[in-house]
């Protein structure tokens, strides 16, 4: 069975600065994707990114990257240069097995502080 | 612009009643999603498919039912709706299939309510 833990229910941090979003995963399977994807209050969800298990750099996307490491099984996003707009929830998710049977996490509530 | 738009924004039910929770996809994806998401809880998976008349069982399936009968329309069914189905339930579709990984397109979601 997949698993994905996040632990963190709520975070805070300063404008401009960096953040890391804690991310564990648990599967069996030797092919599966992370994925983290952002819910702002209007309650829409936006895909972030992407990183695939056999992805040998950490993937980037603008001011999100994604740290993975394969051994401890985590996949922390983070977010440089926090903006306000970034305050929403922040769900990690993973993908394995021939379906692509997609799972989530549990979410982190982000706020950005002026 | 690619889209999935799920039937009814809120919904309030009766308890026993049959509910239908309808979603329908534009960009003929192979997989379609079912999900609730409730406060503490995050998204959990109800029921998928990943083809015409094809489901698989997600995590918490008790007390649903699916159907998808064409590729772009993904129902979920309550046969009958308890207090404990209160929540929002939210479709995805993903053009992935077996070996490959993509991104989930979700629809805006459905709060539906049970009485």
């Amino acid at each position: 069975a997949q698993k994905i833990t996040q632990t963190q229910p709520g975070m805070f941090v300063q404008e401009k600065e960096a953040v890391t979003l804690d991310c564990t995963y648990d599967t069996s399977d030797p092919s599966y994707g992370l994925f983290w994807y952002k819910q702002p209050s209007s309650g829409e969800m936006i895909f972030l990114i992407y990183q695939g298990s056999y992805d040998q750099q950490n993937a980037t996307e603008g001011r999100y990257s994604l740290n993975f490491q394969k051994a401890r099984k985590s996949a922390n996003l983070v977010i440089s240069a926090s903006q306000l707009g970034d305050s929403a929830m922040y769900f990690c998710a993973m993908d394995s097995g021939g379906y692509q049977k997609v799972t989530f996490g549990t979410g982190t509530k982000l706020q950005v502080i002026p | 612009d690619v889209k999935v738009t799920q039937s009814s924004r809120y919904l309030v039910k009766r308890t026993g009643e049959k509910v239908f929770l309808e979603c329908v996809q534009d960009m003929d994806h192979e997989n379609m999603f079912w999900y609730r998401q409730d406060p503490g809880l995050g998204l959990r998976l109800i029921y998928f498919s990943y083809d015409v008349k094809m489901k698989e069982k997600g995590d918490i399936p008790e007390g649903y039912s699916v159907s998808r009968e064409k590729k772009e329309r993904f129902s979920l069914i309550l046969e009958s709706a308890s207090t404990n189905q209160t929540s929002m339930y939210l479709c995805a579709s993903s053009p992935s299939t077996t070996g490959d990984h993509g991104e989930l397109f979700f629809g805006e979601g459905s709060r539906l309510t049970v009485l």
